[in-house]
C-alpha cells in the first residue's frame, strides 16, 4: 500500500527566503506526481505535474523534482512571498489513476 | 471558463437523512473521481470512474454511491448521513492515462452532518 509522507508538517519564514518542501513515498513504482496548493477554506490548485518519466518540472518561481528510485520528491519555491502561504500537497499517481496524498505542507510566509 | 464544479458549496443536513452532490466538468476528461478532506485534512479517493469501470475504495461504506448519467457528470449520493460523514467532499477530472495532464479539483462541497 503506497504511502506519502510530507515534511515538514508546518513551516514559517521571512518574506524572500528560498525554501524546500519534502515528499516522499513508499512504493516507487509511482505513474505520475503531482503538486497542489490549498488555501483555506478553498480547493486544490495545480502547481506542478512531473511525469514518471522526467526529473523535475518549473514554473516560474516553483521547481519540483522527482527521483523515483529513492521515492522522493521535492519542490522548491524561490524568493518566497506572503502570498505563497498556503498548504502544499504532493500526490503520487497508482494504479487506475487515482491519487495518494501527503499530509501537506502548511506554509506561512511573513512579511 | 474550463473547470470543475461541483455543488453545493456547502450543505448542513439531518442525521438519517439523504443528500447529493452534483459534479460537473467541461474539460473533456474521460475520467471523474470523488476525493474526501476529513477533519485532519488528509484527503483520500473514494470513487474513481469513467463510462467503463467504477472503481470503489474498499474503506467506503455502501450508503455512498456514485451516478454518472455521462461524460461530463458525476454525482455523489449519500444514504442515511452520519456523524462521521462530515467533511470536506471534491469532486476531480482527468483523463485515464492522466500523465500528461493530471488532476483537475473543484472546489468542493462542506458537509456537516448535525
Amino acid at each position: 500500500k503506497q504511502e506519502v509522507t510530507q515534511i515538514p508538517a508546518a513551516l514559517s519564514v521571512p518574506e524572500g527566503e528560498n525554501l524546500v518542501l519534502n515528499c516522499s513515498f513508499t512504493d516507487s513504482a509511482i505513474y505520475n506526481l503531482q503538486w497542489f496548493r490549498q488555501d483555506p477554506g478553498k480547493g486544490l490548485t495545480s502547481l506542478l505535474l512531473i511525469q514518471s518519466s522526467q526529473r523535475e518540472q518549473t514554473s516560474g518561481r516553483l521547481n519540483a523534482s522527482l527521483d523515483k528510485s529513492s521515492g522522493r520528491s521535492t519542490l522548491y519555491i524561490a524568493a518566497s512571498q506572503p502570498g505563497d502561504s498556503a498548504t502544499y500537497l504532493c500526490a503520487v499517481f497508482n494504479a487506475g489513476n487515482m491519487l495518494t496524498f501527503g499530509g501537506g505542507t502548511r506554509l506561512m510566509v511573513k512579511p | 471558463d474550463t473547470a470543475v464544479s461541483q455543488t453545493p458549496k456547502y450543505l448542513v443536513t439531518q442525521m438519517g437523512n439523504d443528500k447529493s452532490i452534483k459534479c460537473e466538468q467541461n474539460l473533456g476528461h474521460d475520467t471523474m473521481y470523488w476525493y474526501k478532506q476529513d477533519s485532519k485534512k488528509f484527503l483520500k479517493i473514494m470513487f474513481s470512474y469513467n463510462n467503463k469501470e467504477l472503481i470503489i475504495n474498499e474503506t467506503v461504506p455502501n450508503r455512498f454511491s456514485p451516478k454518472s448519467p455521462d461524460k461530463a457528470h458525476l454525482n455523489l449520493h449519500i444514504n442515511s448521513l452520519e456523524l462521521g460523514d462530515s467533511a470536506v467532499y471534491f469532486c476531480a477530472s482527468s483523463h485515464l492515462r492522466g500523465g500528461n495532464y493530471g488532476y483537475t479539483f473543484g472546489s468542493g462541497t462542506r458537509l456537516t452532518v448535525v
